[in-house]
């Protein structure tokens, strides 16, 4: 049974547009959300989280929403740059449960 | 910063082969953890520890164990590799507020078994 789900396997933005990606979860014990960035090659890195007792959280280009009753999130950024093109993976705790990530393309 | 070291890069193993990957950390942390990664799948946990020689299943341990001795490292056992086991392999470890500050991940293994 997947907790978190990312049911959008690829995203293509232009530059400068806002990117919206989304994650959906199961489990109402998660108390926080985390999203992951990752390149190629790479681990992922950490880019952003929300406690479960909050709707919103924001840092610098990039912003997550927590709809809890709707169990869904997303994360938001803008406006996008080329160097954003990754996967991104949506994640709730403990230990960490991911999504199956989205891949984000911007487009010059 | 902290660091999360493992030890291969790119390994290619034979079917059947015991193998080890090894991951170090640099700042004394209790909690480490194995994911991999597929395309498609996203990361799925094999397992993790939150101490010296204690060690808990995650959602995918079959065909691996782990071992513990040292607080810094962390080793993943592939008992007998299967070409089904071919995919990277991430560590990462909880440091403190690691709920809402998240994991540090290494760089991974890619491990193909042929």
């Amino acid at each position: 049974d997947q907790q978190v789900k990312q049911n959008s396997p690829s995203l293509s933005v232009q530059e400068g547009r806002i990117s919206i990606l989304n994650c959906d979860y199961t489990n109402s014990m998660f108390d926080y959300f985390l999203w992951y960035k990752k390149y190629p090659a790479e681990g992922p890195t950490f880019l952003i989280s929300i406690s479960s007792i909050k709707d919103k959280n924001e840092d610098g280009r990039f912003t997550v929403f927590l709809n809890k009753s709707a169990k869904h999130l997303s994360l938001h950024i803008v406006p996008s740059q080329p160097g954003d093109s990754a996967v991104y993976f949506c994640a709730g705790n403990t230990p960490l449960v991911f999504g199956k990530g989205t891949r984000l393309s911007v487009i010059a | 910063d902290v660091k999360v070291t493992q030890s291969s890069r790119y390994l290619v193993k034979r079917t059947g082969e015991k193998v080890f990957l090894e991951c170090v950390q640099d700042m004394d942390h209790e909690n480490m953890f194995w994911y991999r990664q597929d395309p498609g799948l996203g990361l799925r946990l094999i397992y993790f520890s939150y101490d010296v020689k204690m060690k808990e299943k995650g959602d995918i341990p079959e065909g691996y164990s782990v071992s513990r001795e040292k607080k810094e490292r962390f080793s993943l056992i592939l008992e007998s590799a299967s070409t089904n086991q071919t995919s990277m392999y991430l560590c990462a470890i909880g440091t403190t507020g690691y709920q809402n500050y998240g994991y540090t991940f290494g760089s991974g293994t890619r491990l193909t078994v042929v």
